[in-house]
């Protein structure tokens, strides 16, 4: 079974900060994991991922996420937050293992409140 | 990137009628689309997976007779709310997968459903 923690429901920043997004994962194999965004009323997107390779990934927006297989952990991070980056964020995670292509595994969201 | 595109973002219809909502990817073949309701500041709750061709896979607790998901192409797939009650007002949201990916999922906007 594959699970997913994202310990933090609310995350506030202020302007220009450095922003962190923490999420944790439990995966029997490998783990392919995800972030998402999702404004208002909308759908999500897709902001990056880590399947293999360097442990630092770039992704949308600029941000990045870094995988920490022994901490088993892939927080989300930015170095200096916008007004605009207010918005509910998903960490997902899907096994290697898993052969139904696709189906992952999603935290419970993290509100995050960039203040001017 | 690859576009999903959801119809209709809002229906509004009256307890005991029929709604259908429409996923589509305009530019990938999804060879796998996925359904959620969202509740509130909640998270997405899976209800069910659609491969193109086959009978879609519903989660535990999720009834097959009042949702109903046709996946009829590499493009299309629908969700039917079957005799909606008021109960079943909620944001629905679709996602496909594209055939080779590493399964990250794009997602459609969303449908916000209230049955009176």
């Amino acid at each position: 079974a594959q699970s997913v923690a994202q310990p933090e429901d609310q995350v506030n920043v202020a302007e220009g900060n450095p922003l962190t997004v923490k999420c944790t994962y439990s995966v029997s194999g490998n783990p392919y994991l995800f972030w998402y965004v999702q404004y208002p009323n909308r759908g999500l997107q897709f902001l990056l991922k880590y399947i293999t390779g360097d442990n630092l990934v770039k992704g949308s927006y600029g941000f990045e996420a870094e995988f920490n297989k022994s901490q088993t952990s892939f927080h989300l991070k930015k170095p200096s937050a916008l007004v605009s980056d207010s918005a509910l964020y998903f960490c997902a995670v899907r096994d290697t293992h898993n052969t139904n292509a696709g189906k992952s595994t999603f935290g419970d969201g993290t509100t995050l409140t960039v203040k001017p | 990137g690859a576009v999903v595109s959801q119809h209709p973002s809002w229906v509004i219809c009256k307890s005991g009628t029929s709604v259908k909502i429409e996923c589509r990817s305009l530019d990938f073949q999804a060879t796998t689309m996925f359904w959620y309701r969202q509740f509130p500041k909640q998270s997405l709750m899976l209800m069910a997976t659609s491969n193109e061709g086959s009978k879609a896979t519903y989660e535990q607790g999720v009834e097959k007779d009042k949702f109903l998901i046709n996946h009829a192409s590499l493009t299309l797939s629908t969700l039917t709310v079957t005799s909606a009650h008021p109960e079943d007002s909620s944001f629905y949201i679709c996602s496909a997968t594209e055939r080779g990916t590493t399964g990250e999922l794009f997602f459609g906007e969303g449908s916000r459903l209230t049955v009176l």
